[in-house]
């Protein structure tokens, strides 16, 4: 079955570090891929997506590509901000699963000023 | 914008009641599903719904019902409440697969304690 393994957390780091929150995963096929964030005490957001092998999706500065060969979809950023700290989630949807999610466990993240 | 809005941010309700969580969207979306979210446990599936009158069980449906009446509305029955079952709830929508593979869009989530 399909399964996305994410970082374990939590980060935590500097305004205006760098950040990567790597994710990898395992279907069959060509699964679409996304990043949710949840902010404290909301409901999950989509942040960005990508459906084929090679795509990049971006939002608000995040960034992540679709890599078929590592089976990745690493979430980066170039400069986090305080209003960053969150919980981010890695998930797909794929030819076993139809039009259910399977997310990863969560990656929260602290920014500190 | 894709709205999911879901009836309540925060229910207490005791042991042994019968709980209503509703869930409302405004983007004519097939898909419908409630999750519960518990620390450590992550998102889990409870129930889904492809289209009208129809449900799915996902991976922890016991003590819990569905109702899906009409497209935008899908609602969430806990039988008789107990205390494991304080969680927060989310609410999500999505297009139908068709080849294509849509995101979920979510709501607020509803925070319900049950002493």
């Amino acid at each position: 079955g399909n399964s996305v393994t994410q970082m374990e957390g939590p980060v935590t780091l500097s305004e205006e570090a760098f950040l990567t929150i790597n994710c990898t995963y395992t279907a069959t096929g060509y699964p679409s891929l996304f990043w949710y964030v949840q902010y404290p005490g909301e409901g999950l957001q989509l942040l960005l997506k990508a459906t084929k092998a090679d795509d990049k999706g971006s939002n608000k500065g995040f960034e992540a590509t679709y890599r078929k060969e590592t089976t990745s979809f690493h979430l980066e950023k170039g400069s986090v901000q305080v209003s960053d700290s969150a919980v981010y989630f890695c998930a797909l949807s794929g030819w076993t699963s139809g039009s259910r999610l399977t997310f990863g466990e969560g990656t929260q993240l602290t920014v500190n000023p | 914008d894709v709205k999911v809005t879901q009836s309540s941010r925060y229910l207490v309700k005791r042991t042994g009641e019968k709980v209503f969580l509703e869930c409302v969207q405004d983007m004519d979306h097939e898909n419908m599903f409630w999750y519960r979210q518990d620390p450590g446990l992550g998102l889990r599936l409870i129930y889904f719904s492809y289209d009208v009158k129809m449900k799915e069980k996902g991976d922890i449906p016991e003590g819990y019902s569905v109702s899906r009446e009409k497209k935008e509305r899908f609602s969430l029955i806990l039988e008789s409440a107990s205390t494991n079952q304080t969680s927060m709830y989310l609410c999500a929508s999505s297009f139908a697969s068709s080849g294509r593979f849509y995101e979920q869009y979510f709501g607020p989530g509803t925070r319900l304690t049950v002493t």
